[in-house]
């Protein structure tokens, strides 16, 4: 059973700290992904990783940044918070399909964060 | 114009009734094609994937029309449990295999 945990729930900064959210998986996966939900706007992609120390800009990268050392775990950093990044962040892992298979996205719970 | 258009609902139907969602996407070299089911506060997870034949998984039914560029997910004899938001999710092979996600469509299923 595939399981993609991030190290918090609940999360509450000031404007201008950094912040660090964590995501870990417990199934090999090459490819891991940060998306930020927000109502009306549907889950968007901020950065993913094919591979350990590898990333690509997502749809909203700016004001954003990723750390990918190990394979199981990929942290999105807030450099400096500011308001308008009070989301719902959420991480998902996969792997890549084999031929003619359709490569399904894996979800952790969520980390929802409000930046004062 | 969103890449993929869903209407938003809310769609509030009866225990035992069935309802349909359709969605739209915009990217013609979209190549996979998936429902995700969303609880309130929770993660996304799959419910199934759209396979151009259309394929079902019990009560739920998907169909891809390629031509018109839309989805759909058909459920029958509706329970309370599957009040959910539902997530069309469209892969373009070519872009690295990253997804595109619908805002979603909610439903609120009714004794």
């Amino acid at each position: 059973d595939v399981k993609v945990t991030q190290s918090s729930r609940y999360l509450v900064k000031r404007t201008g700290e950094k912040v660090f959210l964590e995501c870990v998986q417990d199934m090999d996966h090459e490819n891991m992904f940060w998306y930020r939900q927000d109502p009306g706007l549907g889950l968007r992609l901020i950065y993913f990783s094919y591979d350990v120390k590898m990333k690509e800009k997502g749809d909203i990268p700016e004001g954003y940044s990723v750390s990918r050392e190990k394979k199981e775990r990929f942290s999105l950093i807030l450099e400096s918070a500011s308001t308008n990044q009070t989301s719902m962040y959420l991480c998902a892992s996969s792997s890549p399909a084999a031929g003619g298979q359709q490569e399904t996205q894996y979800f952790g719970p969520g980390t929802r964060l409000l930046v004062l | 114009r969103k890449e993929v258009e869903q209407d938003p609902g809310p769609f509030n139907v009866p225990e035992g009734a069935t309802v349909a969602f359709n969605c739209t996407y915009s990217n013609s070299a979209s190549q996979s094609f998936f429902w995700y089911r969303q609880d309130c506060r929770k993660e996304p997870k799959l419910l199934m994937s759209v396979y151009s034949s259309g394929n079902e998984d019990g009560r739920f039914t998907a169909q891809l029309n390629r031509a018109s560029q839309y989805i759909s997910l058909l459920i029958r004899d509706s329970k309370l449990s599957d009040s959910a938001t539902y997530l069309c999710v469209v892969n373009d092979h070519n872009a690295g295999n990253m997804l595109t996600f619908g805002g979603g469509t909610r439903l609120m299923v009714k004794p």
